[in-house]
């Protein structure tokens, strides 16, 4: 069976400071890949989505970044952390593949960030 | 416009039925949806709707869809304690390489 990861599953980070987040996904091949964002209080946003490995849409312009280094691992990142970067971050998988409609996105748990 | 919108708060007493409304933008969309996400986790898939069919009933999860108002409904009958959590809807959009397209979310509260 499938299965998604992410760590770490809470993080407190000073303003100006590094990200790094990964999501790994078990028991599937070439899956697209998502990430999201979702605020306090506020529905999901899509921040970038992957096909492949090195294959990276970026949905919102901003000062995050993401990279898939292999086919199951997604990393989401950002050189100097803002305020207005904290939110809970959710990673997401699906196989699909055409044009039917008929796609199911599955989440892993989410990483609860603070910026401070 | 662009957006999936759907009302941020519901609030029902248990044992009554709930009824959230959602209002997708495409009229080509085939495949609607609706996810369920518990406090602190990730989301999961509840149920979906293909786009010809106007009613589908999962146990207590009844999705009515009205394709000329664009309109998508969930209602949860005998609510249940464990049923508070937000619920997204989405549409699955004809573009690119991502299609699927959430709701804002509304957050149903059961009153015990």
């Amino acid at each position: 069976s499938q299965t998604i990861h992410q760590w770490p599953a809470t993080l407190v980070q000073p303003v100006g400071s590094p990200l790094s987040l990964e999501c790994t996904v078990e028991g599937t091949s070439n899956p697209n890949l998502y990430w999201y964002r979702q605020a306090a209080g506020r529905g999901l946003q899509l921040l970038f989505y992957s096909v492949g490995i090195g294959q990276i849409s970026s949905e919102v312009p901003q000062n995050l970044s993401a990279s898939r280094p292999q086919d199951r691992q997604f990393i989401l990142s950002s050189k100097k952390l803002l305020l207005s970067d904290s939110g809970f971050y959710l990673c997401a998988w699906s196989s699909f593949r055409g044009a039917t409609g008929r796609e199911t996105q599955y989440f892993g748990p989410g990483t609860r960030l603070l910026v401070l | 416009g662009e957006d999936v919108e759907q009302s941020l708060f519901l609030s029902v007493r248990e044992g009554d039925s709930s009824v959230i409304n959602c209002t997708y933008t495409d009229s080509s969309s085939t495949y609607l949806y609706w996810y369920k996400q518990e406090p602190g986790a990730g989301l999961q898939l509840l149920t979906y709707i293909f786009s010809n069919m106007d009613m589908k009933q999962d146990q207590r999860l009844t999705v009515l869809l009205n394709k000329k108002d664009k309109h998508l409904s969930l209602r949860i009958a005998d609510t249940q304690t464990g049923d508070s959590a937000i619920y997204f809807c989405a549409e699955w959009r004809r573009r690119g390489a991502n299609n699927l397209f959430f709701g804002t979310g509304t957050r149903l509260t059961v009153i015990p």
